[in-house]
């Protein structure tokens, strides 16, 4: 069964700055997609930008991008210019192509300061 | 285009009750799914359909029964609430079960 890590439960950073959020997952299929979601503290899941596993361009959403590394397993997301509205948790997700569910990750709390 | 509705946002339960929580799609989306939310442990797959008649479960199934006899309608029933099951609840549907999921904006389950 897949599994979705992402390890920092927590950052914080100042508006304008650059933070990246790291995700890892666990998989030993060879298709499958990855998708980024902000939970802003309205609850509602919003999805930030979805990558594709056999693209080996990275996927880019305006300041949102995300490094992607297949081969270590690896789905970061980079947010440029950070913005206030910014502030959120962000969670990671995999489906497996063939397989019938979303797994996430434990979500990493983001806070913008001004 | 209201795209995933839920209602109700908010209900408080006393052990042993039933309820159901409803969910609504109007972009003609096949596949819809259930997730509970706690906190420290993400989204967690309690049900799904990949299509009017056809359901499954998913991570997390007990305690919870589900129906698509429509595609727009995905309803979740609570057939003896219990406090374990005091939880966020959001509905999502995607055109299949590969792409992007749309989420409703959630409701907020207290069991007492």
């Amino acid at each position: 069964a897949q599994t979705v890590t992402q390890s920092q439960p927590e950052m914080s950073v100042q508006e304008a700055e650059t933070v990246t959020l790291s995700c890892t997952y666990d998989t030993s299929e060879s298709n499958y997609y990855l998708f980024w979601y902000k939970q802003p503290p309205s609850r509602q899941m919003i999805l930030v930008i979805r990558q594709e596993a056999y693209k080996q361009q990275n996927a880019t959403e305006n300041r949102f991008s995300v490094n992607f590394q297949k081969a270590a397993k690896s789905f970061s997301l980079k947010i440029s210019d950070s913005q206030l509205g910014d502030t959120a948790m962000y969670f990671c997700a995999v489906i497996i192509q063939g397989a019938q569910k979303l797994v996430f990750g434990q979500g990493t709390r983001l806070t913008i300061n001004p | 285009n209201a795209g995933v509705t839920q209602t109700p946002k908010f209900q408080v339960l006393k052990t042993g009750q039933s309820m159901t929580l409803q969910c609504a799609q109007d972009m003609n989306h096949e596949y819809m799914s259930w997730y509970r939310q706690d906190p420290g442990m993400g989204l967690r797959l309690i049900h799904y359909s990949v299509g009017a008649g056809i359901t499954d479960q998913g991570e997390v199934p007990n305690g919870y029964n589900v129906s698509r006899s429509t595609t727009e309608d995905f309803p979740l029933r609570l057939l003896s609430a219990a406090p374990s099951q005091t939880s966020v609840y959001f509905c999502a549907s995607s055109r299949t079960r590969w792409m992007t999921q749309y989420f409703g904006p959630g409701t907020r389950l207290l069991v007492l």
